[in-house]
């Protein structure tokens, strides 16, 4: 079955760490990836998206995500992250095999420490 | 502001019972998906529909129907109210044919069945 992974369902950070959250997929064929971003008690948001082109992509407020197709993953970045950066993050997947359905994976709850 | 709205923003009621949730997509947006939110469940796919015509169907289940009107709004009925449905529901847009584009969500209604 066509699947989204997350692996980290929490992660805790103080400020100026690095950030790498994982994510993986299960589809065959072209995908179109995606990670979003609800911030407490707000709607979900774009972060970035990758269609096709250069595998690194850079989105909002310092973000970016590298597609590997060959491991099926497209990893969520960030240098420095910043108390304003808590929130929980989605990575989301649709794909030509996968009919019109983007799958979302499970969510990772991100907290920075002051 | 994401451009999509949703009506209402919580609702409260009994097992049993039935409820309308509305969905107005971004000016232009022909696509409008439905998803629920829940502690355990995640962010679940429920359906898609494209100018009126359902377009795919995820995890819904059969005590809920969807429709998309001709000026493009949506509605979201939930039959026969059980406890497990209380969750978050978002509507999103986006605007064209499949949804390998972005999705603008819309602030979601907080259904709690008691």
């Amino acid at each position: 079955a066509q699947s989204v992974s997350q692996h980290n369902h929490h992660v805790i950070l103080s400020e100026a760490a690095s950030l790498e959250l994982g994510c993986n997929y299960s589809y065959g064929g072209t995908v179109n990836l995606f990670w979003y971003v609800q911030y407490p008690g707000q709607h979900l948001q774009l972060l970035l998206k990758y269609f096709s082109g250069d595998p690194l992509v850079k989105g909002i407020k310092g973000f970016e995500a590298e597609f590997i197709k060959s491991k099926f993953s497209f990893n969520l970045r960030k240098p420095s992250v910043q108390w304003s950066d808590t929130a929980e993050y989605f990575c989301a997947v649709t794909s030509s095999t996968g009919g019109f359905k983007t799958i979302f994976g499970a969510g990772t709850r991100l907290f920075v420490k002051a | 502001d994401s451009g999509v709205t949703q009506t209402p923003k919580h609702l409260i009621t009994a097992t049993g019972q039935r409820v309308t949730l509305r969905c107005s997509p971004r000016s232009g947006d022909l696509s409008v998906y439905w998803y629920q939110q829940s502690l355990d469940q995640g962010l679940q796919f429920l359906i898609q529909y494209y100018n009126g015509e359902e377009r795919a169907k995820g995890n819904i289940l059969e005590r809920f129907s969807a429709q998309q009107f001709p000026d493009l709004h949506s509605e979201l009925n939930l039959s026969s109210l059980e406890l497990g449905d209380s969750a978050l529901y978002f509507c999103a847009s986006s605007g064209m044919t499949s949804s390998y584009n972005e999705q603008f969500f819309g602030p979601g209604t907080r259904l709690t069945v008691l």
